[in-house]
C-alpha cells in the first residue's frame, strides 16, 4: 500500500523566513502526491499536484513543490511565510481502484510575527 | 463552481441515537468520496461512488456505518448506534473523471460530537 510521511508534527517560522514542510513516500510506482491545506474548522484546500510533467510544481499562494524520486520526497516550500500561512498542511497520495487519498498524519505551520 | 456543500456543519447527539450526513458535490463531478478526520490526525477514507453506485465500502468502520447517493447526486452517510469513538470530523469530497491525478474538492465538514 502507498503511504506518506510527513517529518515534524509542528513548524514554527518568522514571518518573511523560508517556508519547509516535510513529505516523502512510500511507493513502487510514480506516485500521484498532492499537498492540501487545512484551516481550523474548515475542509481541505488543494494547494498543488504532481503530474509527472515537471519535478518542480508550482501552486497558489505562492506555494510549490519538488518531486525528488532519488529521495522519494515531494517537500514543500515557499520563499517568505505570510502571517495567513499558519494552518495545518497535508501530504496525500491517491491509490487504488476508488483514487482514494492516503494523508500523512499533518504539520501544523506556525507564523510568528 | 459552488463548491462541495456538508450539512449540519456540526452535530452533537447521546450515544446510542443514529445520525444522518448530507453531502453535495461539485454537480459536474461523478466520484464521491467520504472521509473521516480524528483530532490531529490526516483524513481516513471510509467509502466512495462513481456516479450512484458504491465501488468500495470496506473500509467502512464498521456495519453501523453506511453510505447511499441514491441518484448520483448528492449523498448521505449514516451511523447508527453511536458510540463515543465515533466523534470526528466526516469529510466528503468529490471530483471529476478517472484519473489518479484528477483533484478531490473537500467540503468544510460536519463534526459530530457524542455525549
Amino acid at each position: 500500500a502507498q503511504s506518506v510521511t510527513q517529518l515534524g508534527s509542528h513548524v514554527s517560522v518568522s514571518e518573511g523566513a523560508l517556508v519547509l514542510l516535510r513529505c516523502n513516500y512510500s511507493s513502487s510506482v510514480p506516485p500521484y502526491l498532492f499537498w492540501y491545506v487545512q484551516y481550523p474548522n474548515q475542509g481541505l484546500q488543494l494547494l498543488l499536484k504532481y503530474t509527472s510533467a515537471a519535478t518542480l510544481v508550482k501552486g497558489i499562494n505562492g506555494f510549490e513543490a519538488e518531486f525528488k524520486k532519488s529521495e522519494t520526497s515531494f517537500h514543500l516550500t515557499k520563499p517568505s511565510a505570510h502571517m495567513s500561512d499558519a494552518a495545518e498542511y497535508f501530504c496525500a497520495v491517491a491509490s487504488g481502484s476508488a483514487r482514494q487519498l492516503t494523508f500523512g498524519s499533518g504539520t501544523q505551520l506556525t507564523v510568528l510575527p | 463552481d459552488t463548491g462541495v456543500s456538508q450539512n449540519p456543519r456540526h452535530k452533537i447527539t447521546k450515544r446510542g441515537q443514529n445520525v444522518t450526513f448530507r453531502c453535495d458535490p461539485i454537480s459536474e463531478h461523478n466520484r464521491l468520496y467520504w472521509y473521516r478526520q480524528t483530532l490531529g490526525q490526516g483524513p481516513e477514507f471510509l467509502t466512495y461512488f462513481q456516479n450512484e453506485a458504491q465501488l468500495e465500502k470496506s473500509r467502512l468502520l464498521s456495519d453501523r456505518f453506511s453510505a447511499e447517493r441514491p441518484k448520483g447526486s448528492f449523498s448521505t452517510l449514516e451511523i447508527q448506534r453511536t458510540e463515543q469513538g465515533d466523534s470526528a470530523m466526516y469529510l466528503c469530497a468529490s471530483s471529476l473523471g478517472d484519473g489518479f491525478n484528477q483533484p478531490q474538492h473537500f467540503g468544510d465538514g460536519t463534526r459530530l460530537s457524542i455525549l
